[in-house]
């Protein structure tokens, strides 16, 4: 059992790339996430989908657009980036957006923008 | 707004000392609470999680945290600290606000000296 995969580990860019950072689960959740991780700011929510073609923002969406098209997939696309969003980025899932369990993490994507 | 406060961004503590990390949340309606400890190149794991149960809850690695809704805490403790406890470890909050969202304190990372 996979858990939450994300590729890739590492990424550098340039700014004014785009790119996509993938995230598949095989656990069959519908509840979907993608964070980011900053130095003595915790986890920040960028978008959220409750399931399959349902996404939402979350508290920093700027510069970053979601989709949903399966259950197992939810990958997260930088549009043109810029050095502000270089972090660490972590997918994660639960069972439903009302569930009681705990979310399911990736081990991160370490995003540097040059 | 929901907040979540971990007092102290870094704590240190000797090998068999009580390991306590401190988090107070802000909410209005009662909250599910979470503590995820996260190793140095990975993501974060479930440590314990209060759902409404019993007010005192047990995790893993010998750990447990204490619900005290008249404080708004929900402070993570260890009675004796072990070297494989240094890492970074995070309090979430997850709220009913229109959506079940999950807010993360800022992290407090834990030295452990010999």
């Amino acid at each position: 059992n996979a858990g939450v995969t994300q590729t890739p580990k590492f990424q550098v860019l340039k700014t004014g790339q785009s790119m996509t950072l993938q995230c598949a689960q095989d656990m069959n959740h519908e509840y979907m996430s993608w964070y980011r991780q900053d130095p003595g700011m915790g986890l920040r929510l960028i978008h959220y989908s409750v399931g399959a073609g349902i996404t939402d923002q979350g508290e920093v969406p700027n510069g970053y657009n979601v989709s949903r098209s399966t259950t197992e997939d939810f990958p997260l696309r930088l549009l043109s980036a810029a050095p502000s969003q270089t972090s660490v980025y972590f997918c994660a899932s639960r069972p439903g957006q009302d569930s009681k369990q705990p979310q399911h993490f990736g081990d991160g994507t370490r995003l540097s923008i040059l | 707004a929901q907040s979540v406060t971990q007092l102290g961004s870094h704590v240190s503590v000797s090998e068999g000392a009580l390991v306590l990390l401190r988090c107070n949340y802000s909410s209005s309606v009662p909250p599910y609470l979470f503590w995820y400890v996260q190793y140095p190149n990975q993501g974060l794991q479930l440590l314990l999680k209060y759902t409404s149960a019993a007010t005192l809850v047990k995790g893993i690695n010998g750990f447990e945290a204490e619900f005290k809704k008249s404080e708004t805490s929900f402070h993570l403790t260890k009675p004796s600290a072990h070297m494989s406890d240094a890492a970074e470890y995070f309090c979430a909050v997850r709220i009913n606000t229109g959506g079940f969202k999950t807010i993360f304190g800022a992290g407090t990372r834990l030295f452990v000296k010999a």
